[in-house]
């Protein structure tokens, strides 16, 4: 039973295509976050949601929009995708009064050709 | 210089060895060290957190923070291939933002 769960996998696509990344957590979490991780291993918060809120939002260009519709999910859109944003994006869930315990998803690993 | 400085690696070691994974930061607002686990394509799984300094052990793990010296480790004792991972360690305030900064992950190897 997948505590946090992403998809897809992975995602290859062209320069200026629009995608988007769904992550979902069965943790009862109020809380979660999308980390971009780039090929030299460093990981960095996009984003963090509280109870469908966004309360976190790093410089992050606005071509990437999250969406959470509720507090298990939360999505990442990407508007005319670049190749600098290959990476792999993971999403986390935790407790607001706890966020040194969070839980990551597998990632997903996209390749802008 | 970055916030949170860790050595990529790789460090090789042979199995039953004892392993010191190290991370030197700049922020002395710094309360909260945790480390994590990841395996290859996998995501970070966090194994032991502690607050302020001193030591926490949990099993083979031993976590220790040095606040003056502004510099946190992480043992591992008797060393086996399934540790075989990167190991990152992240760090955040007490207060303000609750997120985390990441160190880049040192990269571990244990071979039989």
């Amino acid at each position: 039973d997948t505590a946090v769960s992403q998809t897809p996998k992975y995602l290859v696509t062209q320069m200026g295509n629009d995608k988007s990344i769904k992550c979902e957590q069965n943790l009862g979490h109020d809380t979660m976050y999308w980390y971009k991780q780039d090929s030299k291993k460093f990981l960095k918060i996009m984003f963090s949601y509280n109870n469908k809120e966004l309360i976190i939002n790093e410089t992050v260009p606005n071509r990437f929009s999250p969406k959470s519709p509720d507090k298990a999910h939360l999505n990442l859109h990407i508007n005319s995708l670049e190749l600098g944003d290959s990476a792999v994006y993971f999403c986390a869930s935790s407790f607001r009064a706890d966020p040194n315990l969070q839980y990551f998803g597998p990632g997903t690993r996209l390749t802008v050709t | 210089q970055k916030e949170v400085e860790q050595d990529p690696g790789p460090l090789s070691v042979p199995e039953g060895a004892i392993v010191s994974l190290n991370c030197t930061y700049s922020n002395s607002a710094f309360q909260y060290f945790m480390w994590y686990r990841q395996y290859s394509r996998k995501g970070p799984e966090l194994l032991m957190y502690t607050y302020s300094s001193g030591n926490k052990e949990d099993g083979r793990f031993t976590a220790q923070v040095d606040k003056s010296s502004k510099y946190i480790s992480l043992f591992i004792r008797d060393s086996q291939p399934s540790d075989s991972a990167t190991y990152l360690c992240a760090m955040r305030p007490s207060g303000g933002s609750y997120i985390p900064t990441f160190g880049r992950g040192t990269s571990l190897i244990v071979h039989p």
